[in-house]
């Protein structure tokens, strides 16, 4: 059964600082990881697919990376701005069942 | 293209009726999950769909809850005689055909259904 982590469940920073958001998973038949942003109250919106095939996805002053050998998954974001704060979920993605597992997500606040 | 539709964004019923919450997939896709977020939890996957067929139901609770999705028309999750403990938001995803290439999982905003 896949599980999937996230470290830290929150974290707040000043603004301008770089930051690391952390996801394991269990199974090592994930086949994607996909990281997600989640404003309260609201829907998600995708930030990032890495496929199984790839190690690692930019997007701006994001950066995600994925080592299926060691179950691990990191995004790394530039820069943080206020406007970043929000909960980040990670979801391990095995294709072949076609589910998402989810970890609980970490709530970043970027203050100003 | 517009992104996955779903509907009503917010749903509110009493104990003992029925709830529909409808999905609309992104044009061409033909796959589509569901997941629930109880308050203060991460999200948890229910059901994955394909046109007419239920691939994957392992996480959907045993009673009251059903799901399809039809030829024609969006996709239904139906939730009988609701209780408190259904209160949460219901999220759609949907993803393009295998050939596509790409396996990103789109969302919908979400219905959020409150049990009085």
């Amino acid at each position: 059964k896949q599980e999937v982590t996230q470290i830290p469940a929150a974290l707040s920073v000043p603004e301008g600082e770089n930051l690391v958001l952390n996801c394991s998973f269990t199974d090592s038949a994930i086949y994607n990881l996909q990281w997600f942003r989640q404003d309260p109250g609201k829907g998600l919106t995708s930030l990032l697919l890495i496929q199984s095939s790839q190690r690692e996805q930019t997007s701006g002053r994001l950066n995600a990376s994925l080592d299926k050998s060691s179950g691990r998954s990191t995004l790394y974001i530039a820069a943080s701005q206020p406007g970043d704060s929000a909960t980040y979920l990670c979801a391990g993605i095995n294709t072949n069942a076609g589910k998402s597992t989810f970890g609980d997500g970490t709530t970043l606040t970027v203050k100003p | 293209n517009a992104g996955v539709m779903q509907n009503p964004r917010h749903l509110v019923r009493r104990r003992g009726q029925e709830a529909r919450l409808r999905c609309s997939p992104m044009k061409g896709h033909s796959h589509v999950y569901w997941y629930r977020q109880l308050p203060e939890e991460g999200l948890k996957f229910m059901v994955y769909l394909q046109k007419e067929n239920i691939i994957d139901e392992s996480g959907m609770p045993k009673e009251r809850f059903s799901a399809e999705f039809p030829k024609e028309g969006p996709s239904i999750l139906r939730i009988q005689q609701v209780v408190r403990g259904d209160s949460a938001a219901y999220f759609c995803a949907s993803s393009p055909p295998r050939e596509w290439g790409t396996d990103t999982q789109y969302f919908g905003p979400g219905t959020r259904l409150t049990v009085l």
